[in-house]
């Protein structure tokens, strides 16, 4: 099993510009997470998806984030207009049962 | 105060030491806890769960839980220095949020 994919792997632009982060889950795995991580606020939930249907959104920082996942195997995070602030590792991750497998994430730095 | 917190570190041990790592937490709904191993630059890997009472063995690591202390702990016996990562605990207060903690650094001195 290829596990959760994300890509891109590491993405630097400049403030103003969109981003699309994206990710392929495990295969039959129901459930998907997006994930934030900074030094300063550890590991947030963003948003969390099942049955690619979106179930809890409050972790969104503001409406420059946008999440889909239009089939089962593909959810994209886009951030419009990107923001120094933004600058983080972002994870994606799906679930079977109670457990969650993490994507290598996608360090994005934005300047 | 965030819903996990663990002791913050960071926590030094010389090889073939045992590493003790303490969380609590405050929603007593939560019943299922899970530590994460992070090694710099990579994503979390589950290492250990854990859902009633009492202590869960796998290899080197023992997890403990005692709700009526709100409190979790990981135990690595035999400290090797590829232990050596931030390891993160999360609790689930409801069927799918995980609350993280926001890590413990582990250096196992050679």
């Amino acid at each position: 099993d290829a596990g959760v994919i994300q890509s891109p792997r590491h993405e630097v632009t400049e403030m103003g510009q969109e981003v699309t982060l994206r990710c392929k889950p495990i295969s039959g795995h129901n459930s998907l997470f997006w994930y934030r991580q900074t030094m300063m606020r550890g590991l947030e939930l963003l948003i969390y998806f099942n049955n690619n249907v979106p179930i809890d959104d409050s972790g969104m920082p503001e409406d420059r984030f946008s999440a889909k996942m239009p089939n089962a195997s593909f959810s994209t995070l886009k951030i419009q207009p990107s923001e120094p602030r933004d600058s983080a590792v972002y994870f994606c991750a799906s679930r079977e049962q109670e457990t969650q497998y993490f994507g290598p994430g996608t360090r994005l730095l934005v300047l | 105060q965030k819903e996990v917190e663990q002791n913050s570190g960071p926590l030094s041990v010389p090889e073939g030491a045992i590493a003790s790592l303490n969380c609590t937490y405050s929603d007593r709904g939560s019943q299922s806890f899970f530590w994460y191993r992070q090694y710099s630059g990579k994503s979390p890997e589950l290492i250990m769960s854990i859902y009633s009472n009492g202590d869960k063995e796998d290899g080197r690591f023992t997890a403990q839980l005692n709700k009526a202390s709100q409190y979790v702990s990981l135990l690595i016996r035999d400290s090797q220095p590829s232990d050596s990562a931030t390891y993160l605990c999360a609790g689930l207060p409801n069927d799918y949020k995980l609350s993280f903690g926001a890590g413990t650094t582990v250096t196992v001195r050679a």
